[in-house]
């Protein structure tokens, strides 16, 4: 099956500051989605990514497709932004998500 | 709020208890999940139903028994469980299909004692 990887797997901010956190696929998706899970538990649709680029406030994500990668941009990271983000693809030859191992962000005030 | 509503939030079972996770959509899907999140692992897909039948298991222990009464109900069973079982369950829905988008409930912090 399709291997997913995110990187870094911890990202320790300060309030304020900007952070890029990656996710590399092996093989053709059809469906990128990043999650945020807050510390209740409950995962948050952040972006429905599987090409392209697309903003919402402070955050903003670009898949680039043929080379098997998606970006998220956090800029002036406030405490709230703190949890694990997700990334999860649906392989082209498939029809299930299958989530990357998150990366932790705390952000500090 | 996405649309999609689990209950209860937390529960404490005992190994021979039975108890049942609830979870609810709103958002006209016809598919709906169960995954398992446990400490430090990647989310695991559990169950899939499609269009009220159940199209996936993923060599889940029969300790675990899903029921889908129609398209925006959708149970998880429980009986007997371990301790090993004690985890984060996650429901989700979306449409059918290659290129969905799924949305997931607020999950249920299960305790096994």
């Amino acid at each position: 099956g399709i291997q997913v990887e995110q990187s870094p797997p911890d990202l320790i901010l300060q309030e304020g500051a900007n952070s890029t956190l990656r996710c590399n696929f092996s093989d053709s998706v059809n469906n990128l989605q990043w999650f945020h899970q807050n510390p209740w538990g409950q995962l948050i649709n952040l972006f429905y990514i599987p090409s392209g680029t697309k903003q919402n406030g402070r955050l903003s994500a670009t898949t680039v497709a043929t080379e098997r990668y998606s970006l998220l941009y956090i800029s002036s990271s406030q405490t709230t932004d703190s949890g694990v983000y997700f990334c999860a693809v649906v392989e082209t030859s498939g029809s299930r998500l299958t989530f990357g191992e998150g990366t932790q962000l705390t952000v500090n005030p | 709020e996405t649309g999609v509503t689990q209950t209860p939030r937390h529960l404490v079972m005992g190994m021979t208890n039975k108890k049942s996770l609830k979870c609810e959509q709103h958002l006209g899907h016809n598919a709906m999940y169960w995954y398992k999140q446990s400490a430090k692992k990647p989310l695991e897909l559990m169950f899939v139903y499609s269009l009220e039948e159940r199209v996936e298991n993923n060599s889940v222990p029969s300790r675990f028994s899903p029921e889908c009464p129609n398209s925006s109900h959708l149970f998880l069973h429980l009986h007997t469980l371990q301790p090993e079982d004690s985890a984060l369950y996650l429901c989700a829905s979306s449409q059918e299909g290659r290129a969905y988008e799924a949305f997931f409930g607020q999950g249920t912090r299960l305790t096994v004692v």
